[in-house]
């Protein structure tokens, strides 16, 4: 079958790491992308791994192993903005995208 | 730009009423999609469409039909609305070489009485 696992929720406090896990099983996997959506507004892409290893984009990083069907977004010197859902969702060679629950991050002062 | 806009933002119905979303984009994108998100949950394809005048279903595509106008515009229909169809609806494009990132609506937040 085909699903995305993360998990439904993560606390963190302000200027700390906090690291989101999505593991996945599909087949025709292209890459792993991540969204992420403040309540009540829309899903805006983050950022996308094809390859092994990770990207990084400003305080944002995202990591993939395809041979483990996982990968990561690392969220560095958490802010209280960064409270919000990340969504993890793949991406296949049929050029649909299936995404995760999402994981409900929240930042504490 | 504009982006991706949805018409309208809110709308109430009562079962077995009719409906139209509509979705316009002015990025010059080939891809469109219409996704659901019920509470809690993340998004899932209703439908996609690669190009004008092409739609594939997605994951959840019973009880809606979709129109590619042109390249422009994107709309989703519903015939006879359910209370099961009482969800957030959105609307997203994306480049044909780029369908890991797409770019959302507002969305459409939708109840069925």
């Amino acid at each position: 079958g085909q699903s995305l696992e993360q998990p439904s929720e993560v606390t963190a406090v302000e200027g700390a790491i906090v690291q989101i896990n999505c593991t996945y099983q599909t087949s025709g996997f292209y890459g792993l992308s991540w969204y992420q959506q403040h309540d009540g507004g829309a899903p805006t892409f983050l950022s996308y791994n094809a390859l092994d290893g990770l990207e990084e984009t400003g305080r944002f990083s995202s990591f993939l192993s395809r041979s483990d069907s996982y990968g990561y977004l690392l969220l560095q010197e958490l802010q209280m903005k960064d409270s919000a859902s990340y969504f993890c969702a793949y991406n296949t060679n049929a050029g649909k995208s299936t995404f995760g629950d999402g994981t409900t991050l929240t930042v504490k002062p | 730009n504009a982006g991706v806009t949805q018409t309208p933002k809110f709308q109430v119905l009562k079962t077995g009423q009719s409906m139209t979303l509509q979705c316009a984009q002015d990025m010059n994108h080939n891809s469109m999609y219409w996704y659901r998100q019920d509470p809690g949950m993340g998004l899932r394809l209703i439908y996609y469409s690669a190009s004008e005048g092409t739609t594939d279903k997605g994951e959840v595509p019973n009880g809606y039909n979709v129109s590619r106008l042109n390249k422009r515009e994107f709309s989703l229909r519903l015939e006879s609305a359910a209370p099961s169809q009482t969800s957030v609806y959105f609307c997203a494009s994306s480049e044909g070489s780029r369908d890991y990132e797409q770019y959302f609506g507002p969305g459409t937040r939708l109840t069925v009485t």
